[in-house]
């Protein structure tokens, strides 16, 4: 099946800090990725939806100028966690839509966000 | 809104024994359903989808699903569970023009010797 890379794997980090994850579809083009947030225990929500070449869309309740997404690129979506504090650590995963085949989302492997 | 409810938080089960994991879902129409499994840190993997047609959905490694409309659930099945089916089990509901998922809250399964 297609594959979502997604980048780092873990990262800790100063409250007050930015972190960037990266989300990359490796070997199809993706016009539409989503980033999900889990925290321990808890189901994966959906934090916003991140098309290429326009704004990300937001779910309710989801700060866009904390969480800034940027889709650049048909392969690549960045979610950048700005000003960090503890109440941001948690589980982040994306997807990427897949415009053939029958399997049409894949998931990355996630991304650990521990804010000291 | 659509919403899923997997009711069992934890499930342990023997080796070679069966497994079966609750779904039930809300939604105001007709539903896209899958089943997804999470490994320790790492990202999901999908066992198996219904979209349309058949109501029993056979899935990757061993894995079935049945879509029951009247009881607005989603069953997973296992008939023989090996040590390796020890992970995290998410239910979802979608819609496929736009692919935003709704999960469940997940199922820890342990499976012991």
């Amino acid at each position: 099946g297609a594959v979502v890379s997604q980048h780092p794997s873990w990262v800790i980090c100063k409250s007050g800090t930015s972190v960037k994850i990266e989300c990359r579809s490796l070997d199809f083009q993706a016009t539409t990725m989503f980033w999900y947030r889990q925290f321990p225990k808890q189901s994966l929500m959906l934090m916003a939806t991140s098309n290429e070449g326009s704004k990300a869309t937001y779910e309710q309740g989801v700060e866009k100028d904390k969480f800034l997404i940027n889709h650049a690129s048909l392969t690549l979506s960045t979610l950048t966690v700005t000003s960090a504090h503890p109440e941001d650590s948690s589980f982040y995963i994306c997807s990427a839509r897949h415009g053939t085949g029958d399997e049409k989302l894949f998931f990355g492997s996630g991304t650990q966000l521990s804010v000291l | 809104a659509q919403s899923v409810t997997q009711p069992d938080i934890h499930i342990t089960v023997s080796e070679g024994a069966s497994l079966e994991l609750r779904c039930n879902y809300s939604y105001g129409a007709t539903p896209y359903l899958f089943w997804y499994v999470q490994s320790p840190g790492q990202g999901l993997q999908l066992l198996l989808k219904y979209f349309s047609g058949d109501t029993l959905v056979q899935g990757i490694k061993g894995f079935e699903a049945e879509f029951k409309r009247s009881q607005s659930s989603f069953n997973l099945r296992k008939p023989s569970v090996h040590w390796s089916d020890a992970a995290e089990y998410f239910c979802a509901v979608g819609e496929m023009d736009d692919y935003k998922l709704s999960f469940g809250a997940g199922t820890t399964v342990t499976v012991r010797a």
